[in-house]
């Protein structure tokens, strides 16, 4: 049973394009949430996602970010014209249910895409 | 105020000893705490999950909840070089339904 897979695990892109993160959630896992970690911070959330619904994307930057999780294949958070800020480590975690629901808490995370911006 | 803090270290340790690690937090609301800990380019791995205040031990680790200090600790016996890594204390409070509350981490060297 694989884990969480990302894709791609490191990805170099120059400021004004497009970089697109990809996360396969573990088998059975119906909730995917994306993190981002900053150098020397702690993990900030980002969005989380149920199959073909944002739940809750409050951690999102306004501008240039999105995620989607369709019906088939990978959740997808996009960022659009990125810039140096945006290099980052980000994580995508998948659960079978929501976190903090009764007796649950399984978040499961990937390796991680390394995004470095030129 | 960070609503969760954590110091980042690095701590060193010889092998064999006892591990103390901490966080402290400010909203009252955090229900659930949980450890994870993070190898060098890797993802987090949960360690230990907790539900409110007292005592949680697995193996080597023993994790503890004091909601009324808002202070959450996890310890490592007989610590081993295995145990150098990055521990992240994690949070949440039911309503929120999503979002982990990371601490920054703190950098754990166990030296032989």
């Amino acid at each position: 049973n694989a884990g969480v897979m990302q894709n791609p695990r490191h990805l170099v892109r120059r400021r004004g394009q497009e970089a697109r993160l990809r996360c396969s959630p573990m088998k059975g896992h119906s909730h995917v949430y994306w993190y981002r970690q900053l150098p020397e911070e702690g993990l900030k959330f980002m969005v989380y996602l149920q199959k073909e619904n944002i739940i809750d994307e409050s951690g999102m930057p306004k501008e240039r970010f999105s995620a989607e999780f369709p019906k088939e294949g990978p959740s997808i958070l996009r960022i659009q014209q990125v810039v140096r800020g945006d290099s980052a480590a980000y994580f995508c975690a998948s659960s079978p249910r929501e976190t903090g629901s009764s007796g649950a808490n399984v978040l499961t995370f990937g390796a991680g895409s390394r995004l470095t911006v030129l | 105020q960070k609503e969760v803090e954590q110091d980042p270290g690095p701590l060193s340790v010889p092998e064999g000893a006892i591990v103390s690690l901490n966080c402290t937090y400010s909203n009252s609301a955090f229900q659930y705490f949980m450890w994870y800990r993070q190898y060098s380019r890797k993802g987090p791995e949960l360690l230990m999950y907790t539900y409110s205040s007292g005592n949680k031990e697995d193996g080597r680790f023993t994790a503890q909840v004091d909601k009324s200090s808002k202070y959450i600790s996890l310890f490592i016996r007989d610590s081993q070089p295995s145990d150098s890594a990055t521990y992240l204390c994690a949070m949440i409070y039911t309503g929120t339904a999503s979002k982990l509350t990371f601490g920054t981490g703190t950098r754990l060297q166990v030296t032989l």
